[in-house]
């Protein structure tokens, strides 16, 4: 497809299990976002990849929480032991680069720790 | 404080009425976006600035770098426009999106 695609679009865990959330950007975009949206809130950012290295990880709450991109182009979010805080909206975006160009958004994936 | 402030943060409108949302923020930014999130839908852009003014059919956004504030304005607005309204800017210094928490827009018939 055309547009960033995140899947699963819904995630219904137990809480302790681990989780992993998939984001395909647009091709050739070398810029990727992941963030993490809790009801009623803006998203707030997690990480910001620029290729295949983390430029900025320093939205990441705790270590429970790793995000890779080993090729540069798919990312996937790993949420360890997994708590009912966890439980958000998690938004994956990507763009041309990282300069200013538009950032196009995933339908995100729902989380929710029971 | 946040960085990335909108007002209002509920709005609700009869159809055809002129909408306006207001951003201001706080850092030094390369872009500003205006992006638009419909209930259990993924976010779509609408705007990015980092100037000026731009129209795109019914919507209109307008930026003051010297006043760090932007607009968005709908214009005879329509119940499809009912959505969540987010004023994001990409940080100068560190290139990532700072959001705002977006302004509820109900526009009823």
């Amino acid at each position: 497809g055309a547009g960033v695609s995140q899947t699963p679009s819904n995630k219904v865990t137990e809480k302790g299990k681990y989780v992993e959330l998939r984001c395909d950007p647009i091709s050739g975009h070398t810029a990727l976002y992941w963030y993490r949206q809790s009801l009623g809130q803006g998203p707030e950012f997690l990480i910001y990849f620029q290729g295949t290295g983390a430029a900025d990880d320093s939205g990441l709450p705790n270590d429970r929480f790793f995000a890779v991109r080993p090729e540069g182009s798919v990312s996937t979010l790993k949420i360890q032991r997994t708590e009912r805080g966890d439980s958000a909206v998690y938004l994956c975006a990507s763009s041309l680069s990282s300069a200013d160009t538009e950032a196009f958004f995933g339908q995100g994936t729902r989380l929710t720790v029971v | 404080k946040n960085e990335v402030e909108q007002s209002p943060q509920n709005l609700t409108a009869q159809e055809g009425e002129f909408i306006t949302i207001n951003c201001s923020y706080s850092v030094g930014i390369s872009a500003l976006h205006w992006l638009q999130q419909h209930p259990g839908g993924g976010i779509v852009s609408l705007f990015m600035l980092s100037s000026g003014k731009k129209k795109h059919g019914r919507l209109i956004a307008t930026i003051n770098i010297q006043e760090k504030h932007s607009s968005l304005h709908i214009t005879a607005s329509h119940p499809r426009d009912s959505a969540v309204y987010i004023c994001a800017v990409r940080s100068y210094n560190t290139d990532k999106l700072i959001f705002g928490t977006g302004t509820r827009l109900q526009v009823f018939p």
